[in-house]
C-alpha cells in the first residue's frame, strides 16, 4: 500500500497570501495524483487531477505540480472561500489512497 | 450531476447494512462509481470501486470479504452492502464518479454528500 504524507498538518495564512501544501508518497506514482478540498460539513471536492490539470470551475489561483513522490498544490493568493482541508490522493495503485490532510486556517 | 446517497443509519455490531446511491444528470453506465468513507473528525478512506459495466470490483483490505459493491444501471444506482459491521466502520460513506468515461481507478470528479453509518450497541 503506497502510503500518502501531508505536510504541515496545519497551515496559518492569512488572505491574499501565498500557500503551499506538500504530500509525499511512499513509491513512485508517476502524475497520478489528485488534491481535494473539503469545507465543514460537506463533501470534498475535486481540485486538481494528474498533478497538474485543474477541474472544470477551479480558479487558476489553484495550481499543482511534482512528479514521483513529491508533490505541491500552491493556491496563490488565498480568499476568504479557500480556508478548508485539503486532501491528496494517489491512483496509481490498488488501493487508492489519500493523504491525512492539511487544514488552511486563517492566521 | 447529483450522487444521493441514502441508507444510512445505527446499526449493531455484527449486522448488516445496504448504501444505494442514486445518480443523475450524466450517463451512468459509462462511468466507474466509488466509495469513500470518512470516520468521524479523520481523513478519506477509499472502500470500493466497481467499474462502469460492473465487470471488475476493487476493496479495500479493511473491509475485503465484509463489503460486496454492485450497480444496476438500469436504474442509475450504485449499491454498497456491509457486513459483519464493525465500530471501526463508523463513517459518512460518500459516493463518487471517476473521473473518465469506460475506465476506472482515476480521479473522483463528483461526489455525494455522503450518509452517515453508526455501529453501535
Amino acid at each position: 500500500e503506497i502510503l500518502m504524507t501531508q505536510s504541515p498538518v496545519t497551515l496559518s495564512v492569512s488572505p491574499g497570501e501565498r500557500a503551499t501544501l506538500s504530500c509525499r508518497a511512499s513509491q513512485s506514482v508517476g502524475t497520478n495524483l489528485a488534491w481535494y478540498q473539503q469545507k465543514p460539513g460537506q463533501a470534498p471536492r475535486l481540485l486538481i487531477y494528474g498533478t497538474f490539470t485543474r477541474a472544470t470551475g477551479i480558479p487558476a489561483r489553484f495550481s499543482g505540480s511534482g512528479s514521483g513522490t513529491e508533490f505541491t498544490l500552491t493556491i496563490s493568493s488565498l480568499q476568504s472561500e479557500d480556508f478548508a482541508v485539503y486532501y491528496c490522493q494517489q491512483y496509481n495503485a490498488w488501493p487508492l489512497t489519500f493523504g491525512g490532510g492539511t487544514t488552511v486556517e486563517i492566521k | 450531476v447529483q450522487l444521493m446517497e441514502s441508507g444510512g443509519g445505527v446499526v449493531q455490531p455484527g449486522r448488516s447494512l445496504r448504501l444505494s446511491c442514486a445518480a443523475s444528470g450524466f450517463t451512468f453506465n459509462t462511468y466507474a462509481m466509488y466509495w469513500v468513507r470518512q470516520a468521524p473528525g479523520k481523513g478519506l478512506e477509499w472502500v470500493a470501486v466497481i467499474s462502469y459495466d460492473g465487470s471488475i470490483k476493487k476493496y479495500a483490505g479493511s473491509v475485503e470479504g465484509r463489503f460486496t459493491i454492485s450497480r444496476d444501471n438500469s436504474k442509475n444506482t450504485v449499491f454498497l452492502q456491509m457486513n459483519s459491521l464493525r465500530g471501526d466502520d463508523t463513517a459518512v460513506y460518500y459516493c463518487a464518479r471517476d473521473q473518465r468515461e469506460y475506465s476506472y481507478g482515476y480521479s473522483h470528479s463528483f461526489w455525494g454528500q455522503g450518509t452517515l453509518v453508526t455501529v453501535s450497541s
